[in-house]
């Protein structure tokens, strides 16, 4: 069964840095694509960046470029999302998830997500 | 940057066929997905490649995809179904992009 957890979220101050993380289980993790996207309270769903299955190529969406920075370690199946310069707009749900096979697959499995709350 | 826009809202009632639309420049020349996403749930993709369903996912739920728009069609509506539907698509300068939702009522 594939299983995506993600940790690390919580609150933290304007201007601040938060390291999120993402624990993935039930597949063979070093071959796919996988994605960050969050959900400000009942808003909708935003992309913030993937990370090619080697880690070798990246994106970013423009509002987060700069700021953020996701990685993988292939060795310990974890997915990280490094975020600085934190500001209310970040406020949101993050889910981790993961990119289907290749061209227009989709995002076939989300987590849960861990919410980030950005407040002085 | 690519943008896709979605109706905030479509109602239809049980047993009926709900249409849900989105749309995009030149759309119908990428591939589009629809994720519905249950109340204080994380997102399910029912429809990928413009048409094809995964696994699990009933068959009253199809896909289309021509000129700007994408449409997700539910047929027989079921009360189950009633929840938030995003469609998204890939853009090689924008990447990943969402659809604003459509909140999807069964009355």
């Amino acid at each position: 069964e594939v299983q995506l957890v993600e940790s690390g979220g919580g609150l933290v101050q304007p201007g601040g840095s938060l390291r999120l993380s993402c624990a993935a289980s039930g597949f063979t993790f070093s071959t796919y694509w996988m994605h960050w996207v969050r959900q400000a309270p009942g808003k909708g769903l935003v992309w913030v960046s993937r990370i090619q299955s080697d880690g070798s190529r990246t994106n970013y969406a423009d509002s987060v470029k700069g700021r953020f920075t996701i990685s993988r370690d292939n060795a310990k199946n974890t997915l990280s999302l490094q975020m600085h310069s934190l500001s209310a707009e970040d406020t949101a749900l993050y889910y981790c998830a993961r990119e289907g096979g290749g061209g227009g697959s989709g995002i076939d499995y989300w987590g849960q997500g861990t919410l980030v709350t950005v407040s002085s | 940057s690519y943008e896709l826009t979605q109706a905030p809202s479509v109602s239809v009632s049980p047993g009926q066929t709900a249409s849900i639309t989105c749309s995009g420049d030149k759309l119908g020349q990428k591939y589009a997905c629809w994720y519905q996403q249950r109340p204080g749930q994380s997102p399910v993709l029912v429809i990928y490649e413009d048409r094809k369903r995964p696994s699990g996912i009933p068959e009253r739920f199809s896909g289309s995809n021509s000129g700007n728009t994408a449409t997700l069609t539910i047929s027989g509506t079921q009360a189950m179904d009633e929840a938030d539907y995003y469609c998204q698509a890939w853009d090689s300068s924008t990447g990943v992009v969402f659809g604003g939702g459509t909140k999807l009522t069964v009355l």
